[in-house]
């Protein structure tokens, strides 16, 4: 069972909105920076956000990121059937000493 | 543009040493700004941290394989690798390398990952 709680799956139809929530404890996302990342079916996971809310490069800005205390959401707008994919939060936790990660979500688009 | 390449056996017999070696490219291992580290994937699970390194060699490991893990780097080949002992079918997972961004010394997240190799832990 992971430190961090996600949904094991959502689902929405094309063009509409989707949220995962991950949610933690003070000992890492209340004090540490939140990442998503997708993983595509058979690919490596690809980062989509960083601290908490920034996009990198080239990442569209239909995703996005918040945290409020110890829960983190990634919100994924207009959505498109090359969107699905499992999500994982992660974060540093700072009691284990360890990078650790949700469970991860998988979107299907309907 | 920044590339991480796993390499090593496909298939480690139970009680052995699983040995991986992350080569990068596009980028300095030496740089001050990031970690390297490894991640696995058993089949169909989530993602498991398994520990980082720094260029100067100082090592972090997952508390929960701390006793069985060795993560160094080679600065002068510009790679960084893994090592895994007593393994078991437990084991079996898709290892992944990355670069761990990160500042003021704390991890902030992993920027760039290779593609993965499947390990198979099997007599």
């Amino acid at each position: 069972q992971s430190v961090l709680t996600q949904p094991p799956s959502v689902s929405a139809a094309p063009g509409q909105k989707v949220t995962i929530s991950c949610s933690g404890s003070s000992s890492n996302i209340g004090n540490n920076y939140v990442s998503w990342y997708q993983q595509l079916p058979g690919t490596a996971p690809k980062l989509l956000i960083y601290e908490d809310n920034k996009r990198p490069s080239g990442i569209p800005d239909r995703f996005s990121g918040s945290k409020s205390g110890t829960s983190a959401t990634l919100g994924i707008t207009g959505l498109q059937t090359g969107d699905e994919a499992d999500y994982y939060c992660g974060t540093w936790d700072s009691s284990l000493s360890v990078v650790i990660f949700g469970g991860g979500t998988k979107v299907t688009v309907l | 543009q920044v590339q991480l390449q796993e390499s090593g056996p496909g298939l480690v017999k139970p009680s052995d040493t699983l040995s991986l070696s992350c080569t990068v490219s596009g980028a300095s291992i030496s740089s001050s700004s990031y970690y390297w580290g490894w991640i696995r994937q058993p089949p169909g699970k989530g993602l498991e941290w398994i520990g980082s390194i720094y260029h100067s060699g100082n090592t972090y490991y997952n508390p929960s394989l701390k006793s069985r893990v060795t993560i160094s780097v080679d600065t002068s080949k510009n790679q960084f690798s893994l090592n895994l002992s007593s393994v078991t079918a437990a084991d079996t997972a898709v290892y992944y390398c990355a670069r761990i961004w990160r500042d003021s010394g704390w991890p902030i997240c992993l920027d760039y990952w290779g593609q993965g190799t499947l390990v198979t832990v099997s007599p």
